[in-house]
């Protein structure tokens, strides 16, 4: 069964920060992975689809590497910003299944 | 992106009342489309799964009868609440694959704005 884990649980951190978030799923055949944005209340926003084949998608200030053979991918955010405050969260589509595994998310705050 | 929308985005009902939540791709035809929970501060959790034109598939514990999906069209899908009790209150998201037909899915997956619910 995949299961997906993002670390840290929780991240604060001052304007202008370059930070990476992290996540990683316990079985390596995925057909894709997404990072999601969620802000309070609302939806889901995807930010950024990486297949399977592929080893890296960038998005402005956005950059998303995926290893599928360690089971990892990162986010990473450059210059951060206060509206870049948001809870993140990757998610997998393993093989064989047409259904996402989401990641337990990561609750920013970026502080001005 | 693609754009899906989601309606309500807020309901109050009494308990023992039914309540229809819709969930619409309004540039793209979705084949598939997943309903899920979300609780407070934890992620979501995937309900069921809506095909066109077929019933729903729906995860272990998560009772058909209550909660009714119907994907009548390409471009919509619905949610209805049956008998709600204040333990369904909850924040309910939809979404949809863009581009998924059959097999492997290789789709991006785009979210509707949820819907809360709260019942009395």
């Amino acid at each position: 069964k995949q299961e997906v884990t993002q670390i840290p649980a929780a991240l604060s951190v001052p304007e202008g920060e370059n930070l990476v978030l992290n996540c990683s799923f316990t079985d390596s055949a995925i057909y894709n992975l997404q990072w999601f944005r969620q802000d309070p209340g609302k939806g889901l926003t995807s930010l950024l689809l990486i297949q399977s084949s592929q080893r890296e998608q960038t998005s402005g200030r956005l950059n998303a590497s995926l290893d599928k053979s360690s089971g990892r991918s990162t986010l990473y955010i450059a210059a951060s910003q206060p509206g870049d405050s948001a809870t993140y969260l990757c998610a997998v589509v393993p093989e064989g299944f047409q259904k996402l595994v989401f990641g337990t998310g990561t609750r920013l705050l970026v502080s001005p | 992106g693609a754009v899906v929308s989601q309606h309500p985005s807020r309901v109050i009902c009494k308990s023992g009342t039914s309540v229809k939540i819709e969930c619409r791709s309004l540039d793209f035809q979705a084949t598939t489309m997943f309903w899920y929970r979300q609780f407070p501060k934890q992620s979501l959790m995937l309900m069921a799964t809506s095909n066109e034109g077929s019933k729903a598939t729906y995860e272990q514990g998560v009772e058909k009868d209550k909660f009714l999906i119907n994907h009548a069209s390409l471009t919509l899908s619905t949610l209805t609440v049956t008998s709600a009790h204040p333990e369904d209150s909850s924040f309910y998201i939809c979404s949809a694959i863009k581009g998924f037909r059959q097999g492997p899915n290789t789709g991006e997956l785009f979210f509707g704005e949820g819907s809360r619910l709260t019942v009395l």
